[in-house]
């Protein structure tokens, strides 16, 4: 079985700081990371995906995420924060899709809101 | 390239009735899943097709049912259905099975049941 915790459901930044997006993950085998954002009204976009080759995985518009296997984490990051940021965040583990038991599941999401 | 299509983007639906949701994925797509999206149970996952087979089913009662054409496109119908049906549903696409390749998600389709 697998989970996602995402800490925080809304977390409130100025333009300019630190994004930072916390996930904790469960799995019963190795695990696959994934971040997507979802702007208002529309899908899911994917930010980043750990697919078991680098820990530090870069993705678009400059986030980035570490995958730290001792502390079961996936944590997501910008340096500086764009008012284009202000969307919902999900953080997401799959096992092998080849497997009969794939799915993705996604944790409850955090709200990212950038103020000027 | 075309993104995923979902049709139609705004539904809504009485109790009791029946719902059929289209998905068209990215060309040269043959994976196709299905989740359902609401505010208390965040993103949960339906189903899976590849190849017109369904791969994987999450724990969704028979009521929910899908399938996949030979052109990848995918239905997924929901019957007699509950308030609690109300919902996001979201269609992603991908090339094929492998961890490796990304899913790319529809806009979804927002069905209301009344």
């Amino acid at each position: 079985a697998q989970s996602v915790t995402q800490l925080g459901s809304h977390v409130s930044v100025s333009e300019g700081a630190l994004v930072l997006l916390r996930c904790n993950y469960s799995s019963s085998v190795p695990p696959y990371l994934f971040w997507y954002v979802q702007y208002p009204n529309q899908g899911l976009q994917l930010l980043l995906k750990y697919t078991s080759a680098a820990t530090l995985v870069k993705g678009i518009n400059g986030f980035e995420a570490e995958f730290k296997k001792s502390e079961t984490s996936f944590h997501l990051t910008k340096p500086s924060a764009h008012m284009s940021d202000a969307a919902e965040y999900f953080c997401a583990v799959s096992g092998n899709r080849g497997g009969s038991n794939y799915k993705l599941t996604f944790g409850k999401g955090t709200l990212l809101t950038v103020n000027p | 390239k075309a993104g995923v299509t979902q049709t139609p983007r705004y539904l809504i639906k009485t109790r009791g009735q029946q719902v059929t949701l289209s998905c068209s994925p990215i060309s040269g797509h043959r994976s196709v899943s299905w989740y359902q999206q609401t505010p208390g149970q965040g993103l949960q996952f339906l189903f899976e097709y590849f190849s017109e087979t369904q791969r994987n089913k999450g724990n969704f009662p028979g009521r929910f049912s899908g399938r996949q054409f030979s052109n990848s496109r995918s239905e997924m119908n929901v019957s007699t259905l509950e308030l609690g049906d109300s919902a996001l549903y979201l269609c992603a696409s991908s090339a094929g099975l492998a961890v490796t390749d990304t899913q790319y998600f529809g806009p979804g389709t927002r069905l209301t049941v009344l």
